[in-house]
């Protein structure tokens, strides 16, 4: 079945510096990847999605891109503010509607 | 999007005894998930929630243990059964709206679950 791994673990940014957060998947038919932000004792919030006809997507400061090629996908935040703090998750469908997530990466901005 | 309740926000439960949780959506629904969010933990897919038929269980998770019901498609519950502190955990629902266009899921708040 589909693997994600996810990294890094913990991030530590400078407000106003931009993080990265990389994802790699194992499952060739995947062809959806969303990403989650949850906060403490919160609900996991989409914040972007992509699916694999599409390399790159934006919304404003956050990006998501995808190398189908090395089953990989990112996610970018720039001009971070402390407010971006929380947990990040990525996950992967082949489309059956089955998630799979990775083990998040956890991301302080410090002000 | 779809807004999507759970009830109990949380719970403390001895063991050998059963909690049943409720998901709510706002609207009609393709289709429901429970998912399971240990401590500092990701998100682990339970089942997925058919409605009007057997729900279809992921690998180490089975239907005695987790039995559930979609009796509709706005709501389904979730049984945890004999219960174990192995099973504090929290639970949460989400909803995939292919009646709009989109396999985007959303998340209900959670159930926060202690077992003593």
């Amino acid at each position: 079945g589909e693997n994600v791994e996810q990294h890094p673990s913990t991030l530590s940014v400078q407000e106003g510096d931009s993080a990265v957060i990389k994802c790699t998947y194992s499952d060739s038919a995947s062809n959806y990847f969303p990403w989650y932000k949850q906060e403490l004792g919160k609900r996991p919030q989409l914040i972007i999605d992509i699916r694999s006809n599409v390399g790159e997507k934006k919304d404003q400061r956050i990006a998501v891109t995808l190398n189908k090629t090395a089953k990989h996908f990112s996610l970018h935040i720039t001009e971070t503010q402390p407010e971006d703090s929380a947990v990040y998750f990525c996950a992967a469908s082949t489309g059956g509607n089955k998630l799979v997530f990775g083990a998040g990466t956890i991301l302080r901005v410090k002000s | 999007s779809a807004v999507i309740s759970q009830k109990p926000s949380r719970d403390i439960c001895q063991r050998g005894t059963s909690l049943t949780i409720q998901c709510q959506v706002d609207s009609q629904v393709t289709m429901m998930f429970w998912y399971r969010q240990q401590p500092g933990q990701s998100l682990t897919l339970i089942a997925t929630a058919n409605q009007g038929s057997e729900a279809t269980y992921e690998s180490g998770f089975v239907i005695d243990k987790f039995p559930i019901s979609r009796p509709n498609l706005t709501f389904s519950t979730l049984t945890v059964s004999n219960m174990s502190p192995e099973d504090s955990s929290i639970y949460l629902c989400s909803a995939e709206d292919r009646f709009r266009g989109t396999d985007t899921q959303y998340f209900g708040p959670g159930t926060r679950l202690t077992v003593l």
